[in-house]
């Protein structure tokens, strides 16, 4: 089955730096590639997304990358700032009739002051 | 609009007790889903519904049920509920008008089964 890989676990990085979550998917027929990000006990919220037909997307400090031919896809966030500190998850679509996720384990990032 | 809805918010459950997390979306989405999240592990399907009247297993459907009452309305049974699944569950939702893939997640139940 589907399986998305993510790395790292856990990643420090201080105020203003730059921090990268790097995915990678087994289902070559995946198309869509969301990221989540979920603070401390609530819901998880879709901060970007991209479609195999493209291979970057910007939304301001938030980037994402994919490499269709390696399977994997990245989450840039640039000027970090301490309320980017959250859980990161990516997923792929699996090809299914109701479009399911697969979610990566997430990735706890910290904005250092 | 409210978006997606979960209740209860959390419960405390003893070993082999039963009981049904409810879940309603008023954004006219076809396709549900529930999640659990267990820590380091991300989130994994238990069950999904692609549009009112079916409903398919996911990941980890062992020791649940589902029942998709109406197109607003997907909840998630225990029947007699073990330690190990003391989770957080989130139920969410997808339009699957235009070509829309973004699932919408409630705010989840946490539950600890004793």
């Amino acid at each position: 089955g589907e399986n998305v890989e993510q790395h790292p676990s856990t990643l420090s990085v201080q105020e203003g730096d730059s921090a990268v979550i790097k995915c990678t998917y087994s289902d070559s027929a995946s198309n869509y590639f969301p990221w989540y990000k979920q603070e401390l006990g609530k819901r998880p919220q879709l901060i970007i997304d991209i479609r195999s037909n493209v291979g970057e997307k910007k939304d301001q400090r938030i980037a994402v990358t994919l490499n269709k031919t390696a399977k994997h896809f990245s989450l840039h966030i640039t000027e970090t700032q301490p309320e980017d500190s959250a859980v990161y998850f990516c997923a792929a679509i699996l090809s299914g009739s109701a479009r399911q996720l697969t979610f990566g384990s997430g990735t706890q990032l910290t904005v250092l002051p | 609009n409210a978006g997606v809805t979960q209740t209860p918010k959390f419960q405390v459950l003893k070993t082999g007790q039963s009981m049904t997390l409810q879940c309603a979306q008023d954004m006219n989405h076809n396709s549900m889903y529930w999640y659990r999240q267990d820590p380091g592990m991300g989130l994994r399907l238990i069950y999904y519904s692609a549009s009112e009247g079916t409903t398919d297993k996911g990941e980890v459907p062992n020791g649940y049920n589902v029942s998709r009452l109406n197109k607003r309305e997907f909840s998630l049974r225990l029947e007699s509920a073990a330690p190990s699944q003391t989770s957080v569950y989130f139920c969410a939702s997808r339009a699957t008008t235009g070509g829309a893939d973004t699932q919408y997640f409630g705010p989840g139940t946490r539950l600890t089964v004793l």
